[in-house]
């Protein structure tokens, strides 16, 4: 079955480093999509990508963070100078229409 | 603004039969989805509503009633593994363009 893969699993940065999480979707799903989740709080869209493109993006989105599909087939979030509360964990997701898979997700650590 | 509500927590029984609401406030209603999530894990899809009534997939169902901004999932025959955060999600769109708000989860806990 396919499946969204993200890597890497776990970043630990530092306060102020540039961090790149990077996605794979499900290769025929035209839409894609980042999350973030803080512990133990709600699923957060930051951004939702089509027909490469930045097709919608939440409050939260802001000039800190810039996403692309470099290749085709990858899909990153770029987050510049990171801050504490950037601290979560970030899902991509693809879907074609609707239908959301999502990755295991990047469990980020700002320090 | 677009917000979404569910309750915080419910409890049933193996066995029981569950319903978990979700109310919704938004523009460009154009579906309402419905995603488990168990504790350490990604969301998965349940179902999808764009259309008022009940959808059933197996054990599970949801339902969408568009004129009162309110959908439910319904959990049959609960089984442990069950024990889950059940989120409610606003699809909308704007202009041919989506964005997905989620609920602020429902923590189903299921007892022996």
């Amino acid at each position: 079955e396919p499946e969204v893969t993200q890597t890497p699993s776990h970043q630990v940065t530092q306060m102020g480093q540039e961090v790149i999480l990077r996605c794979v979707p499900i290769s025929n799903h035209l839409y894609f999509y980042w999350y973030r989740q803080i512990l133990g709080q709600k699923v957060e869209f930051l951004v939702s990508f089509y027909n490469n493109e930045i097709s919608e993006k939440s409050e939260i989105f802001d000039d800190q963070f810039s996403v692309e599909r470099p290749d085709g087939s990858n899909f990153t979030l770029k987050i510049r100078s990171t801050k504490l509360e950037d601290s979560a964990m970030y899902f991509c997701a693809s879907s074609y229409p609707y239908e959301q898979y999502f990755g295991p997700g990047t469990r980020l650590t700002v320090t | 603004g677009q917000s979404l509500e569910q309750p915080s927590e419910v409890t049933a029984v193996e066995g029981a039969i569950v319903q978990i609401n979700c109310t919704y406030q938004t523009s460009g209603f154009y579906g309402l989805s419905w995603y488990q999530q168990h504790d350490g894990g990604a969301p998965t899809f349940l179902s999808y509503n764009a259309l008022d009534g009940l959808e059933e997939t197996g054990r599970f169902s949801s339902f969408l009633s568009r004129s009162d901004s309110y959908g439910y999932l319904l959990l049959q025959e609960l089984q442990m593994k069950d024990s889950a955060s059940y989120f409610c999600a606003v699809r909308s769109s704007f202009s041919g363009t989506y964005k997905y708000i989620f609920g602020t989860g429902t923590r189903l806990k299921v007892l022996a």
